[in-house]
């Protein structure tokens, strides 16, 4: 079966530091790959996804990730945090054109002053 | 703006009581779906509807049902509802050309 794991549940960085927030899937094929970002009582926003050709991908809000096909893997980066980007990411992955979507459980992310 | 509209935003019944959450876009998108959100779980897709009268299953779909009459609406019913379908849920729309889910802002469900 499909599934998306994100290891870590809580992150708390302080204002300025680096970020990366983990993400594996296990499926044969390569899925295409999603972060959204849910800040509390909204919706979901994407952050940016990555379908086909260059590993690294930038997105929103200065976040990037990057795509390792031998670790199935899809984390995102960001080299510097804001107290902004407190809120909950999800890792999603689609199995290509089948239209449905899978989540991981998601990372709430807390940023020190 | 892209707008994904989701009624009730809140909602407190008893279980038994049918009840239907509406969902409407303004961006005349055929895929639409449905998610719930639990804590520790993400989301899981209940279901989906690439177009007018063509809906399919997701992950979860027990106790759920959904029609697909006009392209703007998706709504979802719940028949007979249970407390273990006590739960946020998101209505989503995807953008064929970039791949991207729009979120409506959720609709708390609580089942006594």
């Amino acid at each position: 079966a499909q599934s998306v794991t994100q290891p870590d549940i809580h992150i708390t960085v302080s204002e300025g530091a680096s970020l990366e927030l983990r993400c594996n899937y296990s499926y044969g094929a390569t899925p295409y790959l999603f972060w959204y970002v849910q800040s509390p009582g909204q919706g979901l926003q994407l952050l940016l996804k990555y379908f086909s050709g260059d590993t690294l991908v930038q997105g929103i809000k200065g976040f990037e990730a990057e795509f390792k096909r031998s670790q199935s893997s899809f984390n995102l980066r960001k080299p510097s945090v804001h107290w902004s980007d407190a809120a909950e990411y999800f890792c999603a992955v689609e199995r290509n054109n089948f239209n449905k979507f899978y989540f991981g459980s998601g990372t709430k992310l807390n940023v020190k002053p | 703006e892209a707008q994904v509209t989701q009624n009730p935003r809140y909602l407190i019944t008893v279980t038994g009581k049918k009840l239907t959450v509406t969902c409407s876009q303004n961006m005349n998108h055929e895929y639409m779906s449905w998610y719930r959100q639990d804590p520790g779980l993400g989301l899981r897709q209940i279901y989906y509807s690439m177009n007018v009268e063509v809906t399919d299953k997701g992950d979860v779909p027990e106790g759920y049902k959904v029609s697909r009459k006009e392209k703007r609406n998706f709504p979802l019913i719940l028949e007979s509802p249970s407390p273990n379908q006590t739960s946020l849920y998101f209505c989503a729309v995807r953008d064929r050309n970039t791949g991207e889910l729009f979120f409506g802002e959720g609709s708390r469900l609580t089942v006594l």
